[in-house]
């Protein structure tokens, strides 16, 4: 089955900085990668998703890409403020496959 | 809000105890989940259940039972746990077309804070 291996485990920027997060899967068959956020006392919330037909894709200050033939997909963060301070994980898919979650990365922005 | 509610938000029970959490989607979705939320751990799929069919059962311990009456609603009922089982119980909803669930978009629960005594 999927195997998703996620890091670094945790993260502390500058505000301002820039944030990288990196996970890699296991299955080629996977063709749904979803960026989710979790803040304190919530669920996790989805803020960006790329399929495998596309390499990047953008929303304001956060980006995602994917590398196939590497298995290997990233989240950025640019500018980043205060509120961007939480737990993120990433997962796969293969479409009739459930979500294959990574670990999670806690992210510290610090003002 | 995300359209899925969970309830109850905390909940603290004795190893004898039988209680039920209960999810609730609002969102039209045919496909809901119980994820398991352990301080060090990943996300733990635990039930999949797909057009009110299980789909999915992670080698989860009997004494975790789930029911889906319905698209809507999501039960987990919960007998003899062990101290262990304390987590954070999260439920999501999506919408699929395959058996399997996965592929879209799925959107959480608040989660349920159990502690298990």
């Amino acid at each position: 089955g999927e195997n998703v291996e996620q890091h670094p485990s945790t993260l502390s920027v500058q505000e301002g900085d820039s944030a990288v997060i990196k996970c890699t899967y296991s299955d080629s068959a996977s063709n749904y990668f979803p960026w989710y956020k979790q803040e304190l006392g919530k669920g996790p919330q989805l803020i960006i998703d790329i399929r495998s037909n596309v390499g990047e894709k953008k929303d304001q200050r956060i980006a995602v890409t994917l590398n196939k033939t590497a298995k290997h997909f990233s989240l950025h963060i640019t500018e980043t403020q205060p509120e961007d301070s939480a737990v993120y994980f990433c997962a796969a898919s293969s479409g009739n496959t459930p979500l294959v979650f990574g670990k999670g990365t806690r992210l510290s922005v610090i003002a | 809000e995300t359209g899925v509610t969970q309830t109850p938000r905390h909940l603290v029970m004795g190893m004898t105890n039988k209680k039920s959490l209960k999810c609730e989607q609002h969102l039209g979705h045919n496909a809901m989940y119980w994820y398991k939320q352990s301080a060090k751990k990943p996300l733990e799929l635990m039930f999949v259940y797909n057009f009110k069919e299980q789909t999915e059962n992670n080698s989860v311990p009997s004494r975790f039972s789930p029911e889906c009456p319905n698209s809507s609603h999501l039960f987990l009922h919960l007998h003899t746990l062990q101290p262990e089982d304390s987590a954070l119980y999260l439920c999501a909803s999506s919408q699929d077309n395959q058996a399997g669930g996965g592929g879209n978009e799925q959107f959480f629960g608040p989660g349920t804070r159990l502690t298990v005594l």
